[in-house]
């Protein structure tokens, strides 16, 4: 079964500092596609970036990056020099041949 | 363009009444997904309709069902409602079908309150 961990319930920083948000996933297929959204308070998801399966390079956006790891079903995500308006919960998703499941989501905190 | 839009927003229901909710998908798009978020259980996946054909179904029970118009708007509807069910209802678009692939845009959501 599908499956997505993030065992980072909630995290404070304060504002500039780096942060990375934990994701860990559990999967069969050799073919998938993660994915990492933000829901600010406003309550709409807002997409942040795809990776299928076969593409382990690393992205960055901005002061948003990713690290996609196969060897230990990893999918982090960083934000450096965080600001206030990162404040949000951020969700890593998998999906694929089953329909998108979603890890609990890691709820952060940047405090001015 | 507009985003994806769900009406209403908010609404109170006691329980064994039903309730519908309503999507407007981003204008092209002809995929339509929905999702149940709770604190307990987080993200749940629903369903999925494209071109008015149901997709895929998630893991809840028959008292939850939806469809798609000819004009991709979608509707859920929830029968016999249960405590349980209180939740937010996120909707969520895209171009193409197979939304477990692809990129989606999500509304608002509607929260429901069942007491």
């Amino acid at each position: 079964a599908q499956k997505v961990t993030q065992a980072q319930t909630e995290i404070s920083v304060v504002e500039k500092e780096d942060v990375t948000l934990d994701c860990v996933y559990e999967t069969r297929d050799t073919t998938y596609y993660l994915f990492w959204y933000k829901q600010p308070p406003s309550g709409e998801l807002v997409f942040l970036i795809r990776r299928n399966s076969f593409d382990e390079q690393n992205e960055i956006s901005g002061r948003y990056s990713w690290n996609f790891q196969k060897s230990t079903s990893s999918f982090n995500f960083t934000i450096t020099a965080s600001q206030v308006v990162d404040s949000a919960v951020y969700f890593c998703a998998l999906g694929g041949n089953t329909p998108l499941v979603f890890g609990k989501g890691t709820r952060l905190s940047v405090i001015a | 363009k507009a985003g994806v839009t769900q009406t209403p927003r908010y609404l109170i229901k006691t329980r064994g009444q039903q309730v519908t909710l309503s999507c407007s998908p981003i204008s092209g798009h002809r995929s339509v997904s929905w999702y149940q978020q709770t604190p307990g259980q987080g993200l749940q996946f629903l369903f999925e309709y494209f071109s008015e054909t149901q997709r895929n179904k998630g893991n809840f029970p028959g008292r939850f069902s939806g469809r798609q118009f000819s004009n991709s708007r979608s509707e859920m509807n929830v029968s016999t409602l249960e405590l349980g069910d209180s939740a937010l209802y996120l909707c969520a678009s895209s171009p193409q079908t197979a939304s477990s692939y692809n990129e989606q845009f999500f509304g608002p959501g509607t929260r429901l309150t069942v007491l």
